[in-house]
């Protein structure tokens, strides 16, 4: 799988915009951009995910460059709850465009949101 | 709740017991993964099933370790003959056929004296 690099930490003011970066510049053509975060004490949850073209749901916005080579994580308005550490991983997809096996976890960016 | 349980969600131990964590899935996911994570660092992805077929073990799970999921449904990890560096949350997640997503646990954290 390819490797990924994501700042050690971030912060940001509560209601503003956060955008957190991540680096694969090895990636390859089949291989999806996932993103989880995990809050302190809890297991991860999954944010958000992408081949291509960009993405938003309910919790963010993902938006991948025309290379591919990297992409940034948007939570629009952050609250005190987003404070967690987020992962970027970059995973193949399977037959059928869907993606299962393991998830190889970075060390992440530590956000913390500030009041 | 009808997400992913793990018990129990806190094991002290001695060096050289063994240990048993069990996971119940959510109920109609097939797939079940269980990873380990220590202090600082992301979770490492240990072994992998599919219905009860394991499919995928990391070199990280030493000969100390196993892995069963009988019936398809729930599963336990045993460890064997625990060492200090087994020191760790253990999680496990689970996801559905042709869903992308993992849902995971809330971890056992295993402490080994």
């Amino acid at each position: 799988d390819a490797k990924t690099t994501q700042p050690t930490s971030m912060d940001c003011a509560e209601g503003r915009a956060a955008n957190l970066p991540c680096n694969h510049s090895t990636i390859s053509g089949n291989e999806y951009v996932y993103w989880y975060r995990q809050i302190h004490s809890q297991g991860p949850q999954y944010i958000i995910h992408g081949l291509k073209n960009n993405e938003t749901n309910e919790m963010a916005s993902l938006i991948i460059t025309e290379d591919r080579k990297s992409s940034t994580l948007i939570l629009p308005h952050a609250t005190l709850r987003d404070t967690a550490v987020y992962y970027c991983i970059v995973r193949p997809a399977n037959a059928g465009g869907t993606s299962y096996g393991k998830l190889t976890f970075g060390q992440g960016t530590i956000l913390t949101v500030h009041p | 709740d009808t997400g992913v349980s793990q018990n129990p969600r806190h094991k002290i131990t001695k060096r050289g017991q063994n240990v048993t964590f069990r996971c119940d899935p959510i109920s109609e996911h097939n797939r079940l993964y269980w990873y380990r994570q220590t202090l600082g660092q992301g979770p490492e992805f240990l072994t992998y099933f599919q219905n009860e077929a394991q499919l995928e073990k990391s070199r990280l799970l030493s000969d100390r370790f196993s892995a069963e999921r009988p019936k398809g449904s729930f599963s336990t990890l045993e460890i064997q003959r625990t060492e200090q560096g087994d020191s760790a949350m253990y999680l496990c997640a689970s996801s559905s056929q042709g869903n992308n997503e993992q849902f995971f646990g809330p971890g056992t954290r295993l402490t080994v004296l």
